[in-house]
């Protein structure tokens, strides 16, 4: 069925070193995907966004890249920080009002 | 400005109790959703408004019922709650007219059911 999963549920990195995040998702009808960060006892924080039309895009230390062809999504973090510590959700839209979310990986930054 | 608010942030209840989860923005928001997050079930849809007056189902709509009466706020209701709905509850809203999803979430409501 549609599923927006992720490869690994927590991911430890040195700090200082760069971090990637994979996501798989299943429906190639998906169109936008997002990345969001939830620290400990917080809402979810939007990060950065996709859409299929493209394949690469950077923000400020984060950059995500979508491959249609195998149908995944990666977060990479470059010069990783303590703040950095926290749950990694990926998400995706088909329809422009509804977001399904991927079960999250817990990143651990260690110094 | 406040952004989206969560009203209780915790509450304990016993089966068979109700309940209504109070969330509010102060952004002029169009869509508001409400969210269940599960340990290792990331986060799910429950029901989710397009505008006032409107509702929808998401993906685990059962058990809860949902109003839309003012454009800022977005209730949530258990009629008889269960200990399956232990869960942390988020509510999130965004702008029709912006183009991205980029949702702005509220610091969660942390309901236990005995």
């Amino acid at each position: 069925g549609e599923s927006v999963g992720l490869h690994l549920p927590t991911l430890s990195v040195q700090e200082g070193d760069n971090s990637i995040i994979n996501c798989a998702y299943s429906n190639s009808a998906s169109d936008y995907f997002i990345w969001y960060k939830q620290e400990s006892g917080k809402g979810p924080q939007f990060i950065i966004d996709i859409r299929s039309n493209m394949d690469k895009r950077q923000g400020q230390r984060v950059t995500v890249l979508l491959n249609k062809t195998v149908k995944h999504l990666s977060l990479q973090i470059a010069a990783t920080q303590p703040g950095d510590s926290a749950v990694y959700f990926c998400a995706e839209s088909r329809i422009r009002e509804k977001l399904t979310f991927g079960t999250g990986t817990r990143l651990t930054i260690i110094p | 400005n406040a952004g989206v608010t969560q009203t209780p942030k915790f509450r304990v209840l016993k089966t068979g109790q109700s309940m209504t989860l109070l969330c509010a923005q102060d952004m002029n928001h169009e869509y508001m959703y409400w969210y269940r997050q599960d340990p290792g079930m990331g986060l799910r849809l429950i029901h989710y408004s397009v505008g006032e007056g409107t509702t929808a189902k998401g993906e685990v709509p059962d058990g809860y019922n949902v109003s839309r009466l003012k454009k800022q706020n977005f209730l949530l209701g258990l009629e008889s709650a269960a200990p399956s709905q232990t869960s942390v509850y988020f509510c999130a809203s965004i702008s029709r007219g912006k183009n991205t999803g980029e949702l702005f979430f509220g610091e969660g409501s942390r309901l236990t059911v005995l």
